[in-house]
């Protein structure tokens, strides 16, 4: 029962493709994040959603689509692959009124791109 | 620009001895400070936090000291254990923009 996952853990895939990551949520939480992991090891937001709406969106290239289809799932789908997007792609979920407790992470994925 | 700076990538400390993580910030409407912890092949999981009006917020082994003069956060963990070693982040964000920026890290080891 793990409480933010994503899938997969590993995704190896050859540039040009196009591929998703999946994030589930069982906490509850209304708002949901992807960050990225880069090499030189910064945690970066990409996007926030609340409540199936996009709330931030930070800069990224419009190769990379988040979608919510409710408010416990935020995928991510990545056109026309680059090498520069390999990274690790963290998902996560809060609550509006999350106190001081911040983010839930989940496990990450590794994405790899040749 | 790093709005959140972590200058030790690295540090070394004896069981049982105290460690003592440093962050710096740049941005002053930062109003809220986290300190995450992470595993290999995990994600981030939160450890402690602190308000922007306190200086101070303990929690058992680990304490947080906020020096808004300075821009300043630290992290004590005393005593030092085993399990303790793992890469920690500092983070921080202004409430209201629901957002938090991570700082680049720090490996702690904890030697025997």
């Amino acid at each position: 029962d793990t409480a933010v996952s994503q899938t997969p853990k590993y995704l190896v895939t050859q540039m040009g493709n196009d591929k998703s990551i999946k994030c589930e949520q069982n906490l509850g939480h209304d708002t949901m994040y992807w960050y990225k992991q880069d090499s030189k090891k910064f945690l970066k937001i990409m996007f926030s959603y609340n409540n199936k709406e996009l709330i931030i969106n930070e800069t990224v290239p419009n190769r990379f689509s988040p979608k919510s289809p409710d408010k416990a799932h935020l995928n991510l789908h990545i056109n026309s692959l680059e090498l520069g997007d390999s990274a690790v792609y963290f998902c996560a979920s809060s609550s509006r009124d999350r106190g001081l407790h911040g983010y839930t992470f989940g496990s990450g994925t590794r994405l790899t791109v040749v | 620009d790093q709005q959140v700076k972590q200058n030790s990538p690295s540090l070394s400390v004896q069981e049982g001895r105290i460690s003592i993580l440093n962050c710096d910030y740049t941005n002053s409407m930062f109003d809220y400070f986290l300190w995450y912890k992470k595993y290999p092949a995990e994600g981030p999981t939160f450890l402690i936090s602190i308000s922007s009006i306190k200086d101070k917020n303990e929690d058992g082994r680990f304490t947080v000291f906020l020096n808004k003069s300075a821009k300043h956060l630290s992290l004590h963990i005393v005593p030092s254990q085993p399990g303790d070693s793992a890469v920690y982040f500092c983070a921080a964000s202004v409430q209201r923009d629901d957002k938090i920026i991570f700082g680049k890290g720090t490996r702690l080891h904890i030697l025997p």
